[in-house]
């Protein structure tokens, strides 16, 4: 975790948008990832992006990447209760087995 | 049954029993892992897999001990353990591919050590 780094919580009106931010170190990084974790529950792979694109949308997820700022952002749209979760991103290298995980945002949706 | 597999659940120990946490993948995956994931602490790698090899031990106390026999299976075998072992523990696997992996986890068996 000490090479992704994110903000730790988040809150957020329903129907709002979030936008959750993470930076990382490594730039021979060539995929990242986003997980969503449900109270319970292991992780769940929501989105990933390969490190040659700036943006990519599935949907209500909008994942950004800054390569020259090392920065990852996802963004949902008209967020419901549904989205509260703990959301990690992480990246992994070529030839390396590992993803190095980020210490995961937990997303608060208040009515 | 799908996907990444793991039993049981839930497991309470004495600190002086011996248990076994078991993972099944059915994604024909080449690597397999274990995390640890404890309260208000990042996700911590434990073990990587590749090809039912160990590639990756990333000092964990000898109180634990993989087990990978083929490529669809993972244990992890418990023993005199201590209560700050309780924790959520991930399996984990993936088919690395040019820098892409992708990794497919399972629910996670909650462990308390009394």
């Amino acid at each position: 975790g000490e090479d992704v780094e994110q903000s730790l919580f988040l809150s957020v009106r329903e129907g709002d948008s979030s936008v959750i931010n993470c930076t990382y170190t490594d730039s021979s990084s060539t995929y990242l990832y986003w997980y969503k974790q449900e109270p319970g529950a292991g992780l769940q792979l929501l989105t990933y992006i390969f490190s040659n694109m700036d943006m990519k949308q599935d949907q209500r997820l909008t994942v950004l990447l800054n390569k020259k700022d090392k920065h990852l952002s996802l963004r949902i749209a008209d967020t419901q209760t549904g989205d509260s979760a703990i959301y990690f991103c992480a990246e992994s290298q070529l030839g390396d087995y590992k993803l190095s995980f980020g210490a995961g945002t937990t997303v608060t949706v208040r009515a | 049954e799908t996907g990444v597999t793991q039993t049981p659940r839930h497991l309470v120990m004495g600190m002086t029993n011996k248990k076994s946490l078991k993972c099944e993948q059915h994604l024909g995956h080449n690597a397999m892992y274990w995390y640890k994931q404890s309260a208000k602490k990042p996700l911590e790698l434990m073990f990587v897999y590749s090809l039912e090899e160990r590639v990756e031990n990333n000092s964990v106390p000898s109180r634990f001990s993989p087990e990978c026999p083929n490529s669809s299976h993972l244990f992890l075998h418990l023993h005199t353990l201590q209560p700050e072992d309780s924790a959520l523990y991930l399996c984990a696997s993936s088919q690395e591919q040019w820098g892409h992996n992708e990794q497919f986890f399972g629910p996670g068996t909650r462990l308390t050590v009394l």
